[in-house]
């Protein structure tokens, strides 16, 4: 199946530090991008909808000015958490559409946030 | 999206077949049923998708029934590495997925 790889795995951050987390489609195109938060014991949390060479979309109740999203390229969007607070510790998932066969979501590994 | 009633958990003997059921009552008739596993800390797998014929892959089986109500993913022989929690999902193609809780399910040895 498609690869969707995440970078870095784990980060540990300051308060009120920004930290990049950065999803990639290894070996297909993926003009969309998604991004997913997950608290220990709960579910997966879609946070925004990423769209190569456009505005990403938010879903309700997500700050679009604290998770900035770009997705300059088919193949890589990155999320920054601005101004990191303890709160926003978390696990980060991306997931993506091959544009090919658009009706199966591949996802990434994930990337763990922890902030001090 | 449809919403979707799983159980919140459920255990299986290794090497019996695992039936994992998933109520989707609100199904519309473009929406696929999706299954997806997430095993502790990794990001979730894909495991098969249909829209209202039943499929096989060589992971599972999904049944889907004929007034696409309900479906039963199965594994046919679960292993200790099948232990996650599954979702089940229903979606239009190309849509965001929003997730439910899933079910957890414990192979026992």
């Amino acid at each position: 199946g498609a690869v969707v790889s995440q970078h870095p795995s784990r980060v540990i951050c300051k308060s009120g530090t920004s930290v990049k987390i950065e999803c990639r489609s290894l070996d297909f195109q993926a003009t969309t991008m998604f991004w997913y938060r997950q608290f220990p014991k709960q579910s997966l949390m879609l946070m925004a909808t990423s769209n190569e060479g456009s505005k990403a979309t938010y879903e309700q109740g997500v700050e679009k000015d604290k998770f900035l999203i770009n997705h300059a390229s088919l193949t890589l969007s990155t999320l920054t958490v601005t101004s990191a607070h303890p709160e926003d510790s978390s696990f980060y998932i991306c997931s993506a559409h091959d544009r090919v066969s658009w009706d199966t979501q591949y996802f990434g590994p994930g990337t763990r946030l922890t902030v001090l | 999206d449809a919403k979707t009633t799983q159980p919140t958990s459920m255990d299986c003997a290794e090497g019996r077949a695992a039936n994992l059921p998933c109520n989707h009552s609100t199904i519309s008739g473009n929406e696929y049923v999706y299954w997806y596993r997430q095993i502790h800390s990794q990001g979730p797998q894909y495991i098969i998708h249909g829209l209202k014929n039943n499929e096989t892959n060589e992971m599972a089986s999904l049944i889907i029934t004929e007034d696409r109500k309900s479906s039963t993913l199965i594994l046919p022989h679960a292993t200790l590495r099948d232990t996650a929690v599954y979702y089940c999902i229903v979606r239009v193609g190309g849509n965001q997925f929003y997730f439910g809780t899933g079910t957890s399910l414990t192979v026992i040895p």
